[in-house]
């Protein structure tokens, strides 16, 4: 499969515990995306990386959240002292361009108990 | 920053009506439009897409204008199947934002 993937597909955390995910892009793409999608509403942006560099970090990404791509290729993003409101559906995309078609991963369900 | 409206679901309709989903937007410039779709179960795609005004995007019947004097990108198909039943997204991207503006989405159920 040469699409997006990410990792775990679902995780079930305790309040107050830290949490990481893993984001897979299409080998060729330079930009990935955070997005975080919540029940009953649309995906919103968290920060974007080209290549390496993280370009934007919107300002739903508190100080708790920090994503990485330390060599271009996958990324992470780790929550610490997670929230029963961090509960979400976490997607990645990658792209190669910037009017290019972003494709998504299949996303990782966060589930703070 | 960017916003989206679209309109409020679920659309019910039955198989080979006629599809318009209303999408207007805010932006900062001209930003690039498009229209995502999530089928059940499945991760988000792309539909189409359009970047600049009066552009027309395309794919599986459906269409969309970019209508930059009245901010809209509405997205319309003629005769509607059951298998398009899906969650519609419109989102713009650009006029000072690099991600995806994402609207809450439309709920569309064809009824055979």
């Amino acid at each position: 499969d040469t699409g997006v993937s990410q990792d775990p597909r679902h995780k079930i955390t305790k309040r107050g515990q830290n949490v990481t995910f893993r984001c897979d892009p299409i080998s060729e793409h330079n930009r990935l995306y955070w997005y975080r999608q919540t029940l009953g509403q649309g995906p919103e942006f968290l920060t974007y990386f080209q290549n390496e560099a993280q370009l934007e970090k919107s300002r739903l990404l508190s100080d708790r959240f920090s994503a990485e791509r330390p060599k271009g290729s996958f990324s992470t993003l780790e929550i610490q002292r997670t929230e029963q409101g961090d509960s979400a559906m976490y997607l990645c995309a990658s792209t190669r361009g910037t009017d290019n078609e972003q494709f998504f991963g299949p996303g990782t369900r966060l589930t703070v108990l | 920053g960017n916003s989206v409206t679209q309109m409020e679901g679920p659309v019910t309709l039955s198989e080979e009506a006629f599809l318009t989903i209303n999408c207007t937007y805010t932006a900062t410039g001209y930003p690039s439009l498009f229209w995502y779709v999530q089928y059940p179960g499945e991760g988000l795609q792309l539909l189409l897409k359009a970047t600049k005004a009066d552009d027309k995007g395309s794919n599986k019947g459906f269409e969309a204008t970019y209508r930059k004097e009245t901010t809209s990108f509405h997205l319309e198909k003629g005769s509607v199947q059951v298998s398009d039943s899906a969650v519609y997204f419109c989102a713009p991207r650009g006029g000072g934002a690099d991600g995806l503006t994402f609207g809450k989405g439309t709920h569309l159920i064809i009824q055979p």
